[in-house]
Parts: structure tokens; sequence; C-alpha cells
């Protein structure tokens, strides 16, 4: 069964902490991983990754795939109260149909 | 550019009565989607549209009809609403054939009473 398994499910640091979002996922034909964030309506794509050990980078977030050991990570430095939001893991089974786990909830207090 | 534009916003049902959503999209986007999302379930998909002219059943099809109107728009619509239906909806879209995910609209939010 294609699944998405997100952890923690919850996750409170203080402004300024390092924090390792995680993301495990069972797929067959497993095409892509996408990390989305969600503060109060839509979610906003972060990052796509397709290819094992590469890691893409924006501003203090960073993601990287493992495709051997099916997880990916998301790594947000230096948190800031704006980092704020549910992050959502989703997973691409090679029909344009995607799969979300159902997300880490990040607090960041100032 | 609008990108993804859901209707309502918010909205209030009795159980037993119907009602569309409405989805339009202006980025030529081929593929459609209809999700709904509720505390510690993700997001859950409930139709979707490959194509103009094509739905297909997601996870959670049962109580919901869509339609693929043309290109640009796909409406959901709740024959008759019950309690369970009470939820956030999304439409989203994106290009078939390609690994660049979805555009999300910003959502209905939806009480069944």
């Amino acid at each position: 069964e294609d699944k998405v398994v997100q952890s923690p499910l919850s996750l409170v640091v203080h402004e300024g902490d390092t924090v390792t979002l995680n993301c495990s996922y069972e797929v067959t034909n497993f095409r892509s991983l996408l990390w989305y964030k969600q503060e109060k309506k839509a979610p906003t794509f972060l990052f796509m990754l397709t290819s094992s050990g590469i890691e893409k980078k924006s501003g203090r977030l960073s993601s990287i795939l493992d495709k051997k050991e099916l997880f990916s990570i998301l790594n947000i430095t230096a948190t800031q109260t704006g980092d704020s939001a549910v992050y959502l893991c989703a997973a691409n089974f090679g029909n344009e149909k995607l799969t979300f786990g159902t997300g880490t909830r990040l607090t960041i207090i100032p | 550019n609008a990108g993804v534009t859901q209707t309502p916003k918010f909205q209030v049902l009795k159980t037993g009565q119907s009602m569309t959503l409405q989805c339009a999209q202006d980025m030529n986007h081929n593929s459609m989607y209809w999700y709904r999302q509720d505390p510690g379930m993700g997001l859950r998909l409930i139709y979707y549209s490959a194509s103009e002219g094509t739905t297909d059943k997601g996870e959670v099809p049962n109580g919901y009809n869509v339609s693929r109107l043309n290109k640009r728009e796909f409406s959901l619509r709740l024959e008759s609403a019950a309690p369970s239906q009470t939820s956030v909806y999304f439409c989203a879209s994106s290009i078939t054939g390609t690994n660049y995910g979805y555009t999300f609209g910003s959502g209905t939010r939806l009480t069944v009473v």
C-alpha cells in the first residue's frame, strides 16, 4: 500500500534552534517526494526531490532524499517564528497523484 | 495570475442539503484534484481528473461527485451532506506528465450540522 509517514507529529522549539523533520514512504513506482509548508490556508511548495543524496536548499531550509532507505528529511536552521506551520510531505507514485503524510506541526517559541 | 480559485471559502450546510464547490485554474494545467483535510488525517484524495473529459476516484470518493466542465474548471458536488463531510476542501492542479507538484487553491471550510 502506498503510504507516507511523517515524524514527529508535532514539535516545539525555541527561536534560533535547528530542527529536522522526517518523512518515510512505502510507494511502488516512486517518482518524487515533495515538501510543502502550510500556514493558515493552502499548502505552498518548498522542494521536490527525485534523486538520492542531492541536497535541495533554499535559505535556511534544506532537504535530502535517501531512495535506498526510503526517507527524506527537511532541515530548518536558525528557526524564526515565521517558520511556525504544518510541514507536509507527499510522494508521487507515477500517475500524477500525490499521497500525503499527516504532517508535522512545528511551533517556534520566541 | 490568479492561480487556483475556489469558491465559496466558507459554508454551513444542514444534513441532507446539497451543494457544489467550484474550482477554476488559469495556468493551463491538464490535471485537477479535490482533497479533503481533517485533523490528524492529512490530505486525502477524493477525486481527480487527469485531463479534460476524464475523472477518477481517489481514496475517499463516497458521498461525492465531480464534473470536469472544461480544462479550467473542476467542481465537487455533495448530493446529500452528512456531518462526516465536515472538513476543509482543497482543489489543486498540476501539469500532467511532469514532477512539478501541485498548485493549491485557498480552501473551502465546510461545516455540516
